[in-house]
């Protein structure tokens, strides 16, 4: 098994650019996925694939990742994108999946 | 546009047992695998389980592993996830997901709004 590190909070004012990072090995072999949830309502999908963004989430939302790094950024962050941001993948035997612990953002 | 309904939560004591449902629409829900995932109150979020389409592969967190167990009937459109021997650890919403296509296993696109259970004495 392995484990997927994630800050537990990140803050950005208004309309600028964050970047909420995801760490484990197995992210050097398997997509890394990212969800947003606000509080009281069931995640939501915002980047699958390390970089692939669904349909009807904003083109704000981007991912990225490097060696055992995936990221999520958000350009020009919003009021409304103020939530808890929770990524995973599969671990090191290909088939569980891992969440990362979650990062609270506050968008300020 | 595809729903997901998670149904059958509630309080039991420790050492009992429940059984939740999570039902799609969709014509074609049997080509789809469908993940268990929990979160407890003020916590992250906890993969529990994963049944592929016919059932031809099942696996579970480690956390539950032996004394929960994944099914579906595609007939009804629903899987379920029986829970036996629970315990307070395993207070949580539990929610029902899926990929948005059936080629996918481990992206989850689609999410049920969840069901809450609480193991108390």
């Amino acid at each position: 098994s392995s484990e997927l590190a994630q800050d537990p909070a990140v803050s950005v004012a208004l309309g600028q650019t964050v970047t909420i990072t995801c760490q484990g090995d197995s992210l050097r072999v398997y997509y890394a996925n990212w969800y947003q949830q606000r509080p009281g309502q069931a995640p939501v999908m915002v980047i699958y694939h390390n970089t692939n963004r669904p349909s009807g989430i904003p083109d704000r939302f981007s991912g990225s990742f490097s060696g055992n790094t995936a990221s999520l950024i958000i350009t020009g962050a919003q009021a409304e994108d103020e939530a808890d941001y929770h990524c995973n993948s599969r671990d090191s035997s290909g088939y569980h999946l891992l969440f990362g612990g979650g990062t609270k953002l506050t968008v300020l | 546009q595809v729903q997901l309904v998670e149904s059958g939560g509630g309080v039991v004591q420790p050492g009992g047992s429940l059984r939740l449902s999570c039902a799609a629409s969709g014509s074609t829900f049997r080509r789809y695998v469908i993940h268990w995932v929990r979160q407890a109150p003020g916590k992250g979020l906890e993969w529990v389980a994963v049944i592929w389409y016919d059932e031809i592969y099942k696996y579970y967190g480690d956390s539950v592993k032996g004394r929960f167990a994944i099914s579906r009937d595609d007939s009804k459109n629903t899987v379920y996830l029986q829970m036996n021997n629970l315990m307070v650890d395993d207070t949580a919403v539990y929610y029902c997901a899926r990929p948005e296509d059936s080629n996918m296993v481990w992206a989850m696109h689609v999410w049920g709004k969840g069901t809450t259970v609480t193991v108390s004495s």
